[in-house]
């Protein structure tokens, strides 16, 4: 299968922990965005990089957040002493820049108790 | 500030029947729209909907752009209880980030 993956599929932790989930995206694609989602929300835009740069980080990610991909391959979120609000889906996505088109993975699914 | 809405909410229909969903917009320098489905999992991409008035079709769904009405809709022919999801719109501007905006939704449920 050579779509987005995601790891882990579903995490369940402790408020106050720290977790990290990875994104493997489609090998052409140089552009990786993460997503948080809410129950009957959209898609919330967190950060995305073109190639290893972040380009975008936004303005509701608490300092708490951070992502990394450091060889413009796979990227890492990290949550930073975790609060029951973080609890959500966490998706990433892969495109072409200049394309708009981006492909899901299956997202990470957060329970912070 | 940039915005999608999406109309209905949520619907249910019976197996068969024809289904309409509506998306507008309100985003400076639009460049694009988007359709995903989403069903218990991440969203799948539909349409992406650029010029006024060409439809996309792909089997059974097909969606159309109008750049005057600032809206785009996706029909659903012959529903199947498959179809039962929720269909996002999303909408890029052409600032360089490629940032989508996202629309809430609407859930969609096709009974038998």
């Amino acid at each position: 299968d050579t779509g987005v993956s995601q790891d882990p599929r579903h995490k369940i932790t402790k408020r106050g922990q720290n977790v990290t989930f990875r994104c493997d995206p489609i090998s052409e694609h140089n552009r990786l965005y993460w997503y948080r989602q809410t129950l009957g929300q959209g898609p919330e835009f967190l950060t995305y990089f073109q190639n290893e740069a972040q380009l975008e980080k936004s303005r509701l990610l608490s300092d708490r957040f951070s992502a990394e991909r450091p060889k413009g391959s796979f990227s890492t979120l990290e949550i930073q002493r975790t609060e029951q609000g973080d609890s959500a889906m966490y998706l990433c996505a892969s495109g072409f820049a200049g394309q708009e088109t981006q492909y899901f993975g299956p997202g990470t699914r957060l329970l912070v108790l | 500030e940039d915005k999608v809405v999406q109309s209905p909410l949520s619907l249910v229909v019976h197996e068969g029947d024809t289904v309409t969903l509506n998306c507008s917009y309100e985003v400076t320098n639009f460049r694009s729209l988007l359709w995903y489905k989403q069903e218990k999992k991440a969203p799948t991409f539909l349409f992406m909907l650029t010029s006024s008035g060409i439809e996309k079709k792909s089997g059974r769904l097909s969606s159309i752009l109008d750049k005057k009405e600032l809206s785009s809709i996706l029909n659903i022919t012959a529903t199947q209880t498959g179809d039962s999801a929720i269909y996002l719109c999303a909408v890029n501007n052409a600032g360089n980030n490629r940032k989508l905006i996202w629309g809430l939704g609407t859930s969609l449920g096709v009974n038998p």
